[in-house]
C-alpha cells in the first residue's frame, strides 16, 4: 500500500517562512509532487521532484530525499493569498501514471 | 490553457439510482483520473485511464466503474448510488507519464439522499 504523512494545520503571518513536510511509503515510487487547493477551486499543481535535491521556482522551492522518502515544500514571503490547502502526492502505478495524495495541510497566513 | 470540464457543478440523486458524471478534456491528454475529495480525508484515486479502453483501478474502487470510449472523455459511474457516495468528485487529465501535472476540473458536488 501507500501512505502520505503531512501536517493537517500550519498557521503563519505575512512575510513568514514557511516549511510543509511529507513523508511517504510506497512501492514504485517515481517522483513527489506539490499542489495547492483555495476553498471552494479546483487543485493547482505547483512543482514536482523525480530527482533529490531542491527546485526553485519563484516564491515556493520543494525538496526530496528518496533515501529518506521524504520531502518538503518551502513558501518564502507569505502573502496573504497563499492561504490555502497544500498537498503532496506520489507517482506510482503504470510509468508513474497515477498519483497518489496526502491529506493536505491547510495553511493560514494572517496580518 | 488545458481545459478538463465536468458537465454538473451540483447533482442530486436519490439511493439506488444509477448516476453517470462526466468529464471531457480539451488537449488531447493521454491519462484521465477520477478523485473523490472528503473533508479530512485528501483526495482518493476511484480510477484511472492511460489509454482509450484501458483503465487502472485505484485506492477505493469498490461501488464505481468507469468508462472511456474515446480519449477525450472519462465517465465515472456509480451503479447504484448510496448516501456514503456524498461527495466532492474531481476528474483531472495528464500528459503523459509520471511527473506531469495534472489538471483538474472544478468539480461536481454529489448528494445522495
Amino acid at each position: 500500500g501507500q501512505s502520505l504523512e503531512q501536517p493537517s494545520e500550519v498557521t503563519a503571518v505575512e512575510g513568514a517562512i514557511v516549511q510543509i513536510n511529507c513523508t511517504y511509503q510506497t512501492s514504485g515510487f517515481y517522483g513527489l509532487s506539490w499542489y495547492q487547493q483555495h476553498d471552494g477551486g479546483a487543485p493547482t499543481f505547483l512543482s514536482y521532484n523525480g530527482l533529490d535535491g531542491l527546485e526553485e521556482t519563484g516564491r515556493f522551492s520543494s525538496f526530496l530525499s528518496r533515501s529518506d522518502s521524504y520531502g518538503y515544500l518551502l513558501l518564502q514571503e507569505l502573502q496573504m493569498k497563499d492561504s490555502a490547502s497544500y498537498f503532496c502526492a506520489v507517482s506510482s502505478g503504470q510509468a508513474g501514471t497515477a498519483l497518489i495524495f496526502g491529506k493536505g495541510t491547510t495553511l493560514s497566513v494572517s496580518s | 490553457d488545458v481545459k478538463v470540464t465536468q458537465s454538473s457543478r451540483y447533482l442530486v440523486k436519490r439511493t439506488g439510482e444509477k448516476v453517470f458524471l462526466e468529464c471531457v478534456q480539451d488537449m488531447d491528454h493521454e491519462n484521465m483520473f477520477w478523485y473523490r475529495q472528503d473533508p479530512g480525508l485528501g483526495l482518493r484515486l476511484i480510477y484511472f485511464s492511460y489509454d482509450v479502453k484501458m483503465k487502472e483501478k485505484g485506492d477505493i474502487p469498490e461501488g464505481y466503474s468507469v468508462s472511456r470510449e474515446k480519449k477525450e472523455r472519462f465517465s465515472l459511474i456509480l451503479e447504484s448510488a448510496s448516501t456514503n457516495q456524498t461527495s466532492m468528485y474531481l476528474c483531472a487529465s495528464s500528459l503523459d507519464q509520471g511527473g506531469s501535472p495534472l489538471h483538474f476540473g472544478n468539480g461536481t458536488r454529489l448528494t445522495v439522499t
